[in-house]
């Protein structure tokens, strides 16, 4: 069935960029997502990319995509303390469910 | 307010007891999920529905049962809760509007459940 990885924890010092990656395995993904959950409270949307693209450019952060390889990864510019976070790598294949990963603590020391 | 309202936040209960957790939203949305939150496993789909009418099993229904009593209102139940249901529970909508659709999910804050 449908899988998504990705690693547990980054840590970086604070003005360093991150690098979190993530792979999948539904070659029929249409959207892949990275969400961003806040200590004590629900995930929200951070930034996606359509299948079709290779790279998407928000601000800080860079999206990019390897179709052939299945691997995301997002990449967040001049880290801040209040990046400090969850990050979920998710996908949405052909059956319009999205499938999450287990997620990446990101830690910033100052 | 919150576009998506989950209670209780947080719950304490005892093996074999029924619990009923309740989600609301106010963003008009026609799907609407639940999921658990278990340490380094993620978000894992539990039931979701795309209309009043239909429901559908996620990856780890069993021990779960819901209700979807209006567009805006989505319960998850425990009909007799064990210690290994102890996790954090999201509620979650999507539009399956026209023109373009992302798919975005927007969840609710969470619910807290422990099962003693």
């Amino acid at each position: 069935g449908e899988d998504v990885e990705q690693s547990l924890f980054l840590s970086v010092r604070e003005g360093d960029s991150s690098v979190i990656n993530c792979t999948y395995t539904d070659s029929s993904s249409t959207y892949l997502y990275w969400y961003k959950q806040e200590p004590g409270a629900g995930l929200q949307l951070l930034t996606y990319i359509f299948s079709n693209m290779d790279m998407k450019q928000d601000q800080r952060l860079t999206v990019l995509l390897n179709k052939k390889d299945k691997h995301l990864s997002l990449r967040i510019a001049d880290t801040q303390t209040g990046d400090s976070a969850i990050y979920f790598c998710a996908e949405r294949g052909g059956g319009f469910k999205t499938i999450f990963g287990a997620g990446t603590r990101l830690f910033v020391k100052a | 307010d919150a576009d998506v309202t989950q209670t209780p936040r947080n719950r304490i209960t005892k093996t074999g007891k029924r619990i009923m957790l309740e989600c609301s939203q106010t963003k008009g949305h026609d799907r609407m999920y639940w999921y658990r939150q278990d340490p380094g496993l993620g978000l894992r789909l539990i039931y979701y529905s795309f209309d009043v009418k239909d429901i559908n099993k996620g990856e780890i229904s069993d021990g779960y049962s819901v209700s979807r009593q209006a567009q805006a209102k989505f319960s998850l139940s425990l009909e007799s809760a064990i210690p290994n249901q102890t996790a954090l529970y999201f509620c979650a909508t999507s539009d399956s509007g026209r023109g373009v659709n992302t798919g975005e999910l927007f969840f609710g804050e969470g619910s807290r459940l422990t099962v003693l």
